[in-house]
């Protein structure tokens, strides 16, 4: 069974904390993904990667970054944490055709409170 | 540009009746639509996908869907709910090669009554 495994699902930070969500795929897809998930705004897309080291921007990439060291693992990264950055953040992953018609794979979900 | 809009974002229907979930897409070009279902405290699956074969789409679950260009709708539905068809549901579009430009809708909370 194809798994993305998100390593938190619950987490509560101070603002100001550097905060690290990690994100595990065993299908050895190429593209991986960081979605935020707020209420009445569907998903927006956080940055994306297709490769190793390799990262794009997405449509709100303020205040994250990522880090793809290796193909299985992708990590976003909240460098100081702020309140308006307390969301639910989706990992998923695409194998390399996965805008043609292609599936994404979508981890639990990590619900990020920041105080 | 690609837009998708849902319709209502709470649906409540009573268990054995019709589930009807509305989106409707703009896209200058052919796009490719996708269903996704988020069942509670899991991340989004997908139910269906239109990729310019055949425009009735069939899904998990019993779930269905029509391309219609006239009316550039891609509206979900289902003969008979099931109270485990309680989830929120996502239309999505692209018209790209890359998955990075998928865009979803705002998302429709499916409720099942007694």
């Amino acid at each position: 069974d194809v798994k993305v495994t998100q390593s938190s699902r619950y987490l509560v930070k101070r603002t100001g904390e550097k905060v690290f969500l990690e994100c595990v795929q065993d299908m050895d897809h190429e593209n991986m993904f960081w979605y935020r998930q707020d209420p009445g705004l569907g998903l927006r897309l956080i940055y994306f990667s297709y490769d190793v080291k390799m990262k794009e921007k997405g449509d709100i990439p303020e205040g994250y970054s990522v880090s793809r060291e290796k193909k299985e693992r992708f990590s976003l990264i909240l460098e100081s944490a702020s309140t308006n950055q307390t969301s639910m953040y989706l990992c998923a992953s695409s194998s390399g055709t996965g805008g043609m018609g292609g599936e994404l794979f979508f981890g639990e979900g990590s619900r990020l409170t920041v105080l | 540009a690609q837009s998708v809009t849902q319709l209502g974002s709470h649906v409540s229907v009573s268990e054995g009746a019709l589930v009807l979930l509305r989106c409707n897409y703009s896209s200058s070009v052919p796009p490719y639509l996708f269903w996704y279902v988020q069942y509670p405290n899991q991340g989004l699956q997908l139910l269906l996908k239109y990729t310019s074969a055949a425009t009735l789409v069939k899904g998990i679950n019993g779930f269905e869907a029509e391309f219609k260009k006239s009316e550039t709708s891609f509206h979900l539905t289902k003969p008979s709910a099931h109270m485990s068809d309680a989830a929120e549901y996502f239309c999505a579009v692209t018209r790209y090669s890359s998955a990075s430009k998928i865009i979803f809708g705002s998302g429709t909370r499916l409720s099942i009554r007694p």
